[in-house]
C-alpha cells in the first residue's frame, strides 16, 4: 500500500519571503499522480497543484510550484512570495494511476503540514 | 453551481445515537467519496462509489453505512455513534476517479460525547 509523509508538522514564513514543504511517498509503480491540497481556517479544502508522474516538468501554479524528484519520492511544494492568505494547512496526496482494484480512484494523503504567515 | 454540498455542518451526538451526514453534487460526477480527518493523521477513506447503485469500502468503514440510489446524492449513515467516531468528515465528487483531484464538501464536524 501507499504511504505519504509530511514530516515538518508545522512550518512557518514571513510575508514575501518563499517556504518548501516537503513531501515524500512509498509506491511500487511508475505512474501516479500527485496533488498538494490546501485547507485554510475555513475547512474547505482546495486544490493548489497537481504533478503527472510521467511527465519530468514541475507543474507550476502562479506564485506555487513543485519540485518533483521521481527517483527520490519526494514531491515538495515552494510558495514564492508568500502571502498571509496563504496561511493554512497543506496536505500532500497520491494516486495511484493504475487500473483494476486502484481504479476507485482513492486519494491516499499526508498528515499535513500547518503554515503560519507572519506579516 | 453549488458543487458538492454536506449537511449538517457541525452536530453533537450522544453515544449510541445515530445520524445520517447528508451529501449532494450538481456535477453529475460519477465518483463519490467520504473521508474522515483526524488531527495529525491525514484524511482517511470511508466508503466510496463509482456511480449509483454501486458502493464499496475503503480503508476505516466501521460503524458506518452508504447508500447511493442516485447520482447526485452520496448520505453517509453512523450507527451506535461512538467517541471514536469524533472527526471531520468530508464528502468530495470527481468525474475521472480523482485523476485530476476532487471537489470537496465543507466538512462536517462530529463530536460524539
Amino acid at each position: 500500500a501507499q504511504t505519504v509523509t509530511q514530516s515538518q508538522p508545522e512550518m512557518s514564513v514571513q510575508e514575501a519571503e518563499t517556504v518548501t514543504l516537503s513531501c515524500t511517498y512509498d509506491t511500487s509503480e511508475s505512474d501516479y499522480y500527485l496533488f498538494w491540497y490546501k485547507q485554510p481556517p475555513s475547512r474547505q479544502m482546495i486544490l493548489v497543484i497537481r504533478q503527472e508522474a510521467y511527465k519530468q516538468q514541475n507543474a507550476t501554479e502562479n506564485r506555487f510550484s513543485v519540485n518533483f524528484q521521481k527517483a527520490a519520492k519526494s514531491f515538495s511544494l515552494k510558495i514564492s512570495d508568500s502571502q498571509l492568505g496563504d496561511a493554512a494547512m497543506y496536505f500532500c496526496a497520491y494516486r495511484s494511476a493504475g487500473a483494476g482494484g486502484t481504479s476507485y480512484g482513492k486519494l491516499t494523503f499526508g498528515q499535513g503540514t500547518i503554515l503560519t504567515v507572519h506579516p | 453551481n453549488a458543487g458538492v454540498t454536506q449537511t449538517p455542518k457541525f452536530r453533537i451526538l450522544k453515544i449510541g445515537q445515530s445520524m445520517t451526514l447528508q451529501c449532494a453534487q450538481d456535477m453529475n460526477h460519477n465518483y463519490m467519496y467520504w473521508y474522515r480527518q483526524d488531527p495529525g493523521m491525514g484524511l482517511k477513506l470511508i466508503y466510496y462509489s463509482v456511480g449509483a447503485g454501486i458502493t464499496d469500502k475503503g480503508e476505516v468503514p466501521n460503524g458506518y453505512n452508504v447508500s447511493r440510489s442516485t447520482t447526485e446524492y452520496f448520505p453517509l449513515r453512523l450507527e451506535l455513534a461512538a467517541p471514536s467516531q469524533t472527526s471531520v468528515y468530508f464528502c468530495a465528487s470527481s468525474p475521472k476517479g480523482g485523476i485530476y483531484g476532487y471537489t470537496f464538501g465543507s466538512g462536517t464536524r462530529l463530536t460524539v460525547v
